[in-house]
C-alpha cells in the first residue's frame, strides 16, 4: 500500500485566500484524522471521521475551518479565509480502529500564510 | 487533557541511555509512542494497554503504570538514528476515544 497520501506538500498563500488540503487514507481504514502541528501546541486533533462521517470536530479552531469526506478514499480540509496564525504543518492520519488502533500519518502539508 | 512529557529535550552521546516520561491527569486505557524525524511524519513505535505491561522494540522499550497514569519510554545504547521527537499519545480509560498527544520530547544523539 502507498500509505496515506497528502497534497500539496507545501503551500504558500496570502492572508485572506482559500486553502484546500487533500488526503487519501489507507484503503480499508475506517478512521481518518486531521491534525495541526505547531511548536507551541504540538499535535492537535482538529477533526476525525468514521466511515466518512464526521464524529468530533471540537478541535476545529473556528468557523474558517471546515472538513469533508465525500467518500472512503478522499478527504479535504479547507481554510477560508486563511490567516498568518494558521501557518503550521497539517497531518492526515488513518487507522482501522479508534483508540487502540495504530495511526498511520501522511507526510503532511506545510502551510505558510503571509 | 494533554499528557505531559518530560524532559522537553535531551542530548545524548552514542551508546548512552535515556528515559522519556509521559504523565496524564486522567485514567488511561492505552498509551501509544511515536517518533518523528525532522521534516517527516510521526511513525508508530508501540502501544501499551491497560494492565501495566512492558514492551520492547529492539533497544527501545516502554512501560505503563496505569495506577500512576504514567508511561516511560526507555532507549538503551542510543544510536544516531534514534534522533527525533518522541510523542506519547494517550487514550482515556473509557476506551475507544481518540488519542491526545503530548508536546513531544526532542532527542538528539551525537557522535
Amino acid at each position: 500500500d502507498a500509505g496515506v497520501i497528502q497534497s500539496p506538500r507545501h503551500e504558500v498563500t496570502e492572508m485572506g485566500q482559500e486553502v484546500t488540503l487533500r488526503c487519501k487514507p489507507i484503503s480499508g481504514h475506517d478512521y481518518l484524522f486531521w491534525y495541526r502541528q505547531t511548536m507551541m501546541r504540538g499535535l492537535e486533533l482538529l477533526i476525525y471521521f468514521n466511515n466518512n462521517v464526521p464524529i468530533d470536530d471540537s478541535g476545529m479552531p473556528e468557523d474558517r475551518f471546515s472538513a469533508k469526506m465525500p467518500n472512503a478514499s478522499f478527504s479535504t480540509l479547507k481554510i477560508q479565509p486563511s490567516e498568518p496564525r494558521d501557518s503550521a504543518v497539517y497531518f492526515c492520519a488513518s487507522s482501522l480502529s479508534l483508540g487502540s488502533g495504530t495511526q498511520y500519518f501522511g507526510p503532511g502539508t506545510r502551510l505558510l500564510v503571509l | 487533557q494533554q499528557p505531559v512529557q518530560s524532559p522537553q529535550a535531551v542530548i545524548l552521546r552514542e551508546g548512552e541511555d535515556a528515559v522519556i516520561n509521559c504523565s496524564s491527569s486522567k485514567a488511561l486505557y492505552s498509551v501509544h509512542w511515536y517518533r518523528q524525524k525532522h521534516g517527516e511524519a510521526p511513525v508508530f513505535l508501540m502501544i501499551l494497554l491497560k494492565g501495566g505491561e512492558q514492551k520492547g522494540h529492539e533497544k527501545i522499550s516502554a512501560s505503563f503504570n496505569e495506577k500512576k497514569q504514567q508511561s516511560s519510554l526507555y532507549l538503551t545504547a542510543s544510536q544516531l538514528s534514534y534522533s527525533g521527537t518522541y510523542f506519547c499519545g494517550t487514550e482515556a480509560n473509557s476506551g475507544n476515544t481518540p488519542l491526545v498527544f503530548g508536546k513531544g520530547t526532542r532527542l538528539s544523539v551525537i557522535a
